[in-house]
Parts: structure tokens; sequence; C-alpha cells
């Protein structure tokens, strides 16, 4: 069975530091998506990244990254020089074919405070 | 190209009374999935619905919870009767014709139901 695991329930930050959050996940399929989701305090869903279970190569957008590790199963957020802006609830999910391919087991989130 | 459209935003609604909720895909996709985001419980997924058609309702609850897309329209979520432990945050999302996560997953707002 598929399963998502956000280790760090919250994390507080200075404003400008970096921040990793952990995502590990656990699948029996050799075919699968990885993805993150931002929820800012007004609750809207933000579609982060999808990364697939052959593209190993990690990922950078602006003051984001993402660490992709087959090898330790984790798929790892990285914020750089942190700002107010980025606090917010963010979800690891994923999705293989045992869940029928299109639905997203998510983690139970990671809550950022960043402080100015 | 408007993104996936759910409304109300917020809905009030008595134990007792109905909620409908509404979800417009994207342009274009026929797929549409809906999932429910409880208090301690995180994400989950509910029901899966191509036109005219429930694929998957492995995560419905087995009362007083229905899902519709019909071939004209929003899609549908319906809950009878509503109880406290129904308040939450409601997200819907769609994709093209295949389902397959290589062509995205975007989620809409949300709806946020309470139940006082």
């Amino acid at each position: 069975a598929q399963k998502v695991t956000q280790a760090q329930t919250e994390i507080s930050v200075v404003e400008k530091e970096d921040v990793t959050l952990d995502c590990v996940y656990e699948t029996r399929d050799t075919t699968y998506y990885l993805f993150w989701y931002k929820q800012p305090p007004s609750g809207e869903l933000v579609f982060l990244i999808r990364r697939n279970s052959f593209d190993e190569q990690n990922e950078i957008s602006g003051r984001y990254s993402w660490n992709f590790q087959k090898s330790t199963s984790s798929f790892n957020f990285t914020i750089t020089a942190s700002q107010v802006v980025d606090s917010a609830v963010y979800f690891c999910a994923l999705a293989d074919s045992g869940a029928g391919s299109y639905q997203l087991t998510f983690g139970k989130g990671t809550k950022l405070s960043v402080i100015p | 190209n408007a993104g996936v459209m759910q409304n109300p935003r917020h809905l009030v609604r008595r134990r007792g009374q109905e909620a409908r909720l509404r979800c417009s895909p994207m342009k274009g996709h026929s797929h549409v999935y809906w999932y429910r985001q409880l208090p301690e419980e995180g994400l989950k997924f509910m029901v899966y619905l191509q036109k005219e058609n429930i694929i998957d309702e492995s995560g419905m609850p087995k009362e007083r919870f229905s899902a519709e897309f019909p071939k004209e329209g929003p899609s549908i979520l319906r809950i009878q009767q509503v109880v406290r432990g129904d308040s939450a945050a409601y997200f819907c999302a769609s994709s093209p014709a295949s389902g397959k996560f290589s062509y995205g997953y975007t989620f809409g707002s949300g709806t946020r139901l309470t139940v006082v």
C-alpha cells in the first residue's frame, strides 16, 4: 500500500533562513508520481511540482528546490531565503498504479511559519 | 483558460439539511475527482467521475453522500442530512480524458462546509 510520511508537523524559521521540508514515501510500484502542494492560510491548494519516478534530477524554481532520492524514498523540498509569504501548510503526495493512477495519497502536511 | 471552479466557497448548513457542492472542471477536461480535508485527518480521496459515470467511489462514506457529473453542467457532491462531522474542506480536481497524472492535477479553491 502507498504511504506518505511528513515527519515534521510544524516548523518555525526566521525570515531569510533556509528551510527543508521532509517527505518519505512508500510504494511497491516502479512507476509513480510525487507532488508538493502549498496551502496558504486562505485555504486553497496550490500545485508546486510534479515529478515522475523515472526522473531523479533535482529541480530548482526560484527560491524553491526539490531533492528526489529513490534510494531513500524521499522527495524533500527546500525553500531558500524564506519569506513571510511562504508561511503555509505544505503537503507531499504520491500517486501510483496501486491507487488506480489517479488517486493522490497525501502526507499529513508540515505547517511552516516564517517569522519576520 | 479558467481553472477548476468550485462554488460556493463557504457553505453553512444546519444539522439535517442538505449540502450541494459544485465543481466545474477546466475546459476540455472530462474527469473529476473529489477530496475531503477533515481536521486532524488530512486530505483523502472520495470519488472519481467521468461524465455520466462514477468510476471509483471507494472513498465515499457509505451513507448520505453521493456524487454526479452530468453530460452538461458541473459535477455535484451532495451530502444529505448533514452532521457536524461533515464539516470540512472539499476539494475538486479535473484532468483530460486519460485521467493519468502525466497530464497534471490541479485543484479548485475548495468549498468549506460548516455544519452548525
